[in-house]
């Protein structure tokens, strides 16, 4: 398997401008996990689906954030109009439909805005 | 509720070093508990794992025990290596694997030659 694909790898974009994330998840996964790493708040939690339903967007930091998961293969995170706050590494994980309920991770996008 | 308490770093060792990184855990119920590794520019990387009290993950020469007793999942090395330099969190999830994954706050282990 090819694990969590996760593009683009690396994204600069000016503020103001739409960024969009994407991710592919493990096949036959059936839950998937947006996160936000930086060195200020450490790992957080931004949405999950179940499903390709959302269940939990608490941690989205603001309106100008937005995720979709069309079909179990395929999710995006989209920021509009990005801000230098959200220059930060995203990630995305993938976890089964039984226990123990591990969630493997793609190898991240690193985002900055200028 | 739950939540993950990591011992903090930076942890600095020299090569060979035995190594200790505490994990202690608030959960209800019967979590199961993980140890994820992060190498520079890479993501999270599952080590190893434990599904209930008394069992052993293993994975690499790494290993922690499943302690119901004092809520703890230690990680240990018996002698680290100038590639096991990365950052390394404790994680639960829940019995019913309904809600996320509760991750302690990383602790970052650098081992000099």
């Amino acid at each position: 398997d090819a694990g969590v694909i996760q593009s683009p790898r690396h994204e600069v974009t000016e503020m103001g401008q739409e960024v969009t994330l994407r991710c592919k998840p493990i096949s036959g996964h059936n839950s998937l996990f947006w996160y936000r790493q930086t060195m200020m708040r450490g790992l957080e939690l931004l949405i999950y689906f179940n499903n390709n339903v959302p269940i939990d967007d608490s941690g989205m930091p603001e309106d100008r954030f937005s995720a979709k998961m069309p079909n179990a293969s395929f999710s995006t995170l989209k920021i509009q109009p990005s801000e230098p706050r959200d220059s930060a590494v995203y990630f995305c994980a993938s976890r089964g439909t039984s226990g123990p309920y591990e969630q493997y991770f793609g190898p991240g996008t690193r985002l900055t805005v200028t | 509720g739950n939540s993950v308490t990591q011992m903090e770093g930076p942890v600095t060792l020299s090569e060979e070093a035995f190594l200790t990184i505490n994990c202690t855990y608030t959960a209800t119920g019967y979590p199961s508990l993980f140890w994820y590794v992060q190498y520079p520019g890479e993501g999270l990387q599952l080590l190893l794992k434990a599904t209930k009290a008394d069992d052993k993950g293993s994975n690499k020469g790494f290993e922690a025990t499943y302690r119901k007793e004092t809520t703890s999942f230690h990680l240990e090395k018996g002698s680290v290596q100038v590639s096991d330099s990365a950052v390394y969190f404790c994680a639960l999830s829940d019995q019913t694997g309904a809600n996320n994954l509760f991750f302690g706050t990383g602790t970052r282990l650098t081992v000099i030659p």
